[in-house]
């Protein structure tokens, strides 16, 4: 069965400075990955996926993620906060072979942005 | 590319009435979508799966009953909540799955919020 943790509810930082928000995953084969943001009372945005290419995967708006089978994480990056970064982050696994289609949501990280 | 839309965007309306949302994949063809609903600060909880052409797949504790759902065409996928009560009232958000693609990745539309009173 897959699973999927983010670590931290809640992560606060200052403008201009790095932002990590973690996610570690369980699954049994090899999985598919995404990181998705959701602004209030929006929908969910693409960030970036991760689909057994390359492990460092970069994405909109500056984001990043790198997988790492060892430690079955996908902590996602920005060397710079900004103002707008402020949103819910949710981490999504699939498994790729599974005729059900579904992914499994994180319980999402809100990340604050302090001026 | 891969934009899905939902209509409405939110809705209020008294216990007891019927409301349905519509979602629809604006440029692919989504041979699956998926019903999601989210309570505040909450991440989003899996409703059903559809496909098209045939009868949805509802997680284990939605009611199939209340929660009607249809997938008439390649890309529109309907939500009736039936005599909807207070405890209905929620953020509804559909997604599509690109017909052929091998990464199950999802596209979501904007979201519904549904109010009842």
């Amino acid at each position: 069965a897959q699973s999927v943790t983010q670590l931290d509810s809640h992560v606060s930082v200052s403008e201009g400075t790095p932002v990590l928000l973690r996610c570690n995953y369980s699954s049994s084969y090899s999985p598919s990955l995404f990181w998705y943001v959701q602004h209030p009372n929006k929908g969910l945005q693409l960030l970036l996926k991760y689909t057994s290419a390359a492990t460092l995967v970069k994405g909109i708006n500056g984001f990043e993620a790198e997988f790492k089978k060892s430690e079955t994480s996908f902590h996602l990056t920005k060397p710079s906060a900004h103002m707008s970064d402020a949103a819910e982050y949710f981490c999504v696994v699939s498994d790729p072979y599974s005729s059900a289609s579904k992914i499994i949501f994180g319980s999402g990280t809100r990340l604050s942005i302090r001026p | 590319g891969a934009v899905v839309s939902q209509h409405p965007s939110w809705v209020i309306c008294k216990s007891g009435t019927s409301v349905k949302i519509e979602c629809r994949s604006l440029d692919f063809q989504a041979t699956t979508m998926f019903w999601y609903r989210q309570f505040p600060k909450q991440s989003l909880m899996l409703m059903a799966t559809s496909n098209e052409g045939s009868k949805a797949t509802y997680e284990q504790g939605v009611e199939k009953d209340k929660f009607l759902i249809n997938h008439a065409s390649l890309t529109l996928s309907t939500l009736t909540v039936t005599s909807a009560h207070p405890e209905d009232s929620s953020f509804y958000i559909c997604s599509a799955k690109l017909a052929g693609s091998s990464y199950n990745e999802q596209f979501f539309g904007p979201g519904t919020r549904l109010t009842v009173l």
